[in-house]
């Protein structure tokens, strides 16, 4: 059963901590996407990947933030130093060009206080 | 950019009704129009989609609509059940692999 796993599912960090975010996308899946979920703006695309190369970080805070794929097996989003403004839930999705459809993996529910 | 308005936020049913849920999209190169389920606790899951060159999509008690003309996408689902009850994103593909999602529609359904 293949599927998109993200890693930690819970975590509660003190402002100011560097927090890491993990996700192992669907094995063949050329592109992943991290998206944020709040309940004021929704689903956001923070950044995106094709074949471990990013295509597009727009969404993304630069002075915090940073998204890597250290080999395609695994991608990172990482913020440093967190905010409280950074509590959401983080969804990593994976996906094959050619078919479009993206396969969201169970989440990463990050509380900084 | 593409934008995508996505009516009405909250959607409260009875059990055995229809429920509608409407979408627009701003940009015509457009042209891959996915829904997805979000459960509590859990990452949207993918349950219909439809292309630009089809203009209905059943499946089962689910069905989409795709008016290309005036940039609408519908969801339609037949014969509610409580299990239904989610958070429902519409969202359109511009192309590039940017997807775009509407902000989600609350759906309940009442027992």
């Amino acid at each position: 059963d293949a599927r998109v796993t993200q890693t930690p599912r819970h975590k509660v960090t003190e402002m100011g901590q560097e927090v890491t975010m993990r996700c192992q996308p669907i094995l063949g899946h050329n592109t992943v996407f991290w998206y944020r979920q709040t309940m004021m703006q929704g689903l956001e695309l923070l950044a995106y990947f094709r074949n471990r190369a990013p295509l597009d970080d727009s969404g993304m805070p630069k002075d915090r933030f940073s998204a890597e794929m250290p080999d395609a097996t695994l991608a990172t989003l990482k913020i440093q130093p967190s905010e409280p403004r950074d509590s959401a839930v983080y969804f990593c999705a994976s996906g094959h060009r050619e078919i479009a459809e993206a396969f969201f993996g169970q989440g990463t529910r990050l509380t900084v206080v | 950019g593409e934008n995508v308005e996505q009516h009405p936020s909250t959607l409260s049913v009875q059990e055995g009704d229809s429920a509608v849920i409407k979408c627009t999209y701003s940009d015509s190169a457009s042209n891959y129009f996915p829904w997805y389920k979000q459960e509590l606790g859990k990452g949207p899951q993918l349950i219909i989609d439809i292309r630009s060159n089809v203009g209905e999509k059943k499946d089962q008690r689910i069905a989409v609509t795709l008016n290309k003309t005036a940039k609408h996408f519908s969801l339609h689902i037949t014969e509610t059940q409580p299990e239904d009850s989610a958070v429902y994103f519409c969202a359109a593909y511009t192309g590039g692999f940017k997807t775009i999602f509407g902000a989600g529609t609350r759906l309940f359904v009442k027992a």
